[in-house]
């Protein structure tokens, strides 16, 4: 069984189209995250969820919008697509507190046009 | 700059060789994790240190900290072909809400 799933896995589109990438975790974990990996492989966080609650928030831009309809689910909406929105995107989730490894998904890889 | 920085960014060994890979950080931490990522896949934890230790093995791997230089190393001994991969360490620092920050990473090439 896939521990965290994302969907997904490749994404190709134009210049300012919405879209969304959904991310579930079957781990039981309370926080879940979304990262950007660059092309140069640097992997930044982006948002932070715990028990449904955004905790953290990297000043993203808001055309990215995190949802969590529950603690398992954590989807990310992209409005108005630019092209350095080009990257692969990882969800992953851990159990709450500090100290506690992370599972990644297996990313999706979001190019835009 | 990062608050995580591996070096070197790339290493290229043969099968058999040991491998060391250094990270170095900014800020206070309460632990510092490494991850594995294999080309075109998610990470995967390795091995977690915290604050108040100094080495910690597991099985192949070695990692040690040093907070007084802000610094951990990750060894892998008798390193094989399915090494082959991007390492990177992440640290959860003490200051404001916890988060894990990730460093630049070292793409490790292990030749057969």
């Amino acid at each position: 069984d896939t521990a965290v799933s994302q969907t997904p896995k490749y994404l190709v589109t134009q210049m300012g189209n919405d879209k969304s990438i959904k991310c579930e975790q079957n781990l039981g974990h309370d926080t879940m995250y979304w990262y950007k990996q660059d092309s140069k492989k640097f992997l930044k966080i982006m948002f932070s969820y715990n028990n449904k609650e955004l905790i953290i928030n990297e000043t993203v831009p808001n055309r990215f919008s995190p949802k969590s309809p529950d603690k398992a689910h954590l989807n990310l909406h992209i409005n108005s697509l630019e092209l350095g929105d080009s990257a692969v995107y990882f969800c992953a989730s851990s159990k709450t507190g500090t100290g506690n490894e992370q599972f990644f998904g297996p990313g999706t890889r979001l190019t835009v046009l | 700059s990062q608050q995580g920085e591996e070096d070197p960014q790339a290493l290229s060994i043969q099968e058999g060789e040991n491998a060391t890979m250094n990270c170095s950080y900014k800020t206070s931490i309460n632990n510092l994790q490494w991850y594995r990522q294999n080309s075109g896949r998610g990470l995967v934890h390795l091995i977690l240190i915290r604050s108040n230790e100094r080495e910690k093995h597991s099985g192949r791997l070695r990692v040690t900290l040093d907070t007084s230089k802000k610094s951990s190393s990750l060894l892998i001994t008798a390193s094989r072909a399915a090494d082959t991969a991007s390492y990177f360490c992440a640290t959860d620092t003490t200051s404001g809400t916890y988060k894990y920050i990730f460093g630049t990473g070292t793409r490790l090439k292990v030749l057969a």
